[in-house]
C-alpha cells in the first residue's frame, strides 16, 4: 500500500491565483481531513469527509473548497490564494471517526506570494 | 472550547535518558487521545491511541498514560536515543463533534 499520497510537494502561488491540492489514499478508508500547519499553532482543521459524496466544514475553512468524488481521493481547493495561505497542508485518512488512528500523508508546502 | 497544551516546548537530552512530554488539555469530554511523532519536513506517525476508558498504552520503548479528570497525559519514553530526536504532538478527539484538537509539539533533540 502507498498509504496516502500527497501532491505537489512544494508549490508558490501568487495572490489570486488558484489551485488545487491533490490527497489519494489505497487503504479504503471512509474518513478523511485536511489539516493546515502553522508555526506556534498547531495542526487546525480545514474540511473533511466521512465518505464519498459528504463533506464537511472544520475550523479553518474560508478561502477552501473541497467535494469527494470517489472514496480514494480528497482534493482541497484554493478559490483565491492569499499570501495567509502561506502553510504546510497535510491530508489525512481513516477507517472511522473517533476511534482509529488518522494516517498523514508527507504534506504540501504552500508559498503564496 | 478545547485546547491543548504541550510542556515543553523543547527538551534537549543525552542518549539514554528516560523522558517524560506533557499533553493537557481542558475539557474531559474527549472520545480518545493520540500521540503522534513528525521528523522534519515530514508528515505525522501515529505512536499511540489511548481511548477515553483507558488509562495507559505502551509500545516498545513507549509508555502513554492518561488522566481524563484532570485533563493529563505523559509521553514516557524509556532509554532515549538520537534516533528519537522529533517533535511529538499530541492531540484529542473532542467528543460530540468531528474534531482532532492539536497541541504545539514538543521538539526533543537526543545527542550522543
Amino acid at each position: 500500500n502507498a498509504g496516502v499520497t500527497q501532491t505537489p510537494k512544494f508549490q508558490v502561488l501568487k495572490t489570486g491565483q488558484s489551485m488545487t491540492l491533490q490527497c489519494a489514499q489505497d487503504m479504503n478508508h471512509e474518513y478523511m481531513s485536511w489539516y493546515r500547519q502553522d508555526p506556534g499553532m498547531g495542526l487546525r482543521l480545514i474540511h473533511y469527509s466521512v465518505g464519498a459524496g459528504i463533506t464537511d466544514q472544520g475550523e479553518v475553512p474560508n478561502g477552501y473548497n473541497v467535494s469527494r468524488s470517489t472514496t480514494e481521493d480528497f482534493p482541497l481547493r484554493l478559490l483565491s490564494a492569499a499570501p495567509s495561505q502561506t502553510s504546510v497542508y497535510f491530508c489525512a485518512s481513516s477507517y472511522s471517526w473517533g476511534v482509529e488512528t488518522q494516517y498523514f500523508g508527507p504534506g504540501t508546502r504552500l508559498l503564496v506570494l | 472550547k478545547q485546547e491543548v497544551t504541550q510542556i515543553p516546548a523543547a527538551l534537549s537530552v543525552p542518549e539514554g535518558e528516560n523522558l517524560v512530554l506533557n499533553c493537557s488539555f481542558t475539557d474531559s469530554a474527549i472520545y480518545n487521545l493520540q500521540w503522534f511523532r513528525q521528523d522534519p519536513g515530514k508528515g505525522l506517525t501515529s505512536l499511540l491511541l489511548i481511548q477515553s476508558s483507558q488509562r495507559e498504552q505502551t509500545s516498545g520503548r513507549l509508555n502513554a498514560s492518561l488522566d481524563k479528570s484532570s485533563g493529563r497525559s505523559t509521553l514516557y519514553i524509556a532509554a532515549s536515543q538520537p534516533g528519537d530526536s522529533a517533535t511529538y504532538l499530541c492531540a484529542v478527539y473532542k467528543a460530540g463533534t468531528d474534531k482532532l484538537i492539536f497541541g504545539t509539539g514538543t521538539r526533543l533533540q537526543v545527542f550522543p
